[in-house]
């Protein structure tokens, strides 16, 4: 049974330029999470997905926009890349109004 | 002030020992609460959930929730090395939705 599922694992980008990070979630579920966690800190929730609709979100900027698609993968895009985003972007996968949230390794994203 | 506190440690305990790890949290309404271990450079991986006041026991694990106090605890009986890692409490209002964090507590357990 494979666990959720995140590409690419590591990216380095510039000021200004734009990234689209991936997910898979586990078999069987529907609702996908992403989180943002920088060093030293705990994730801090960005927004959920459910039913291709964006059901949830955090206290983060319009830069930050996803997407769900019918398989349930989701994407992540971030905007306008500034060196504060930085960090580790982690994905997490739930059956809808299930109490836990599975996460995936994450994509360590570099901005330069 | 912060909705989640978590003393960030580091911890240090020889093996064998109990180690207890703490969170409190200002919101009165999370119901859900959550104990995710994580390795350096790897995603949380989640060891216990419990909803609402409580206690719940796993093998060495057992979590703690106090609502009356706004405060939970994860206790670690019989530490070992491959316990080091990154301790994070994370509570939910709701049923599958957003989780707040707190910042983590470092452990190390030494052989």
């Amino acid at each position: 049974d494979a666990g959720v599922t995140q590409s690419p694992t590591h990216l380095i980008k510039t000021r200004g330029q734009q990234v689209t990070l991936r997910c898979s979630p586990k078999s069987g579920h529907d609702t996908v999470s992403w989180y943002q966690q920088a060093l030293g800190q705990g994730p801090q929730f960005i927004f959920q997905y459910y039913e291709e609709e964006e059901r949830q979100r955090g206290n983060f900027p319009d830069r930050f926009s996803g997407h769900q698609f019918p398989n349930y993968s989701s994407e992540l895009n971030v905007n306008a890349l500034l060196l504060g985003d930085s960090a580790l972007y982690l994905c997490a996968s739930s059956l809808r109004q299930q109490e836990t949230q599975y996460f995936g390794p994450g994509t360590r994203l570099l901005v330069l | 002030q912060k909705e989640v506190e978590q003393d960030p440690g580091p911890l240090s305990v020889p093996e064998g020992a109990i180690v207890s790890l703490n969170c409190t949290y200002s919101n009165s309404a999370f119901q859900y609460f959550m104990w995710y271990r994580q390795y350096s450079r790897k995603g949380p991986e989640l060891l216990m959930y419990t909803y609402s006041s409580g206690n719940k026991e796993d093998g060495r694990f057992t979590a703690q929730v106090d609502k009356s106090s706004k405060y939970i605890s994860l206790f670690i009986r019989d530490s070992q090395p491959s316990d080091s890692a990154t301790y994070l409490c994370a509570m939910s209002v709701a049923a599958g939705t957003a989780l707040i964090f707190g910042k983590g507590t470092t452990l190390s357990v030494s052989s």
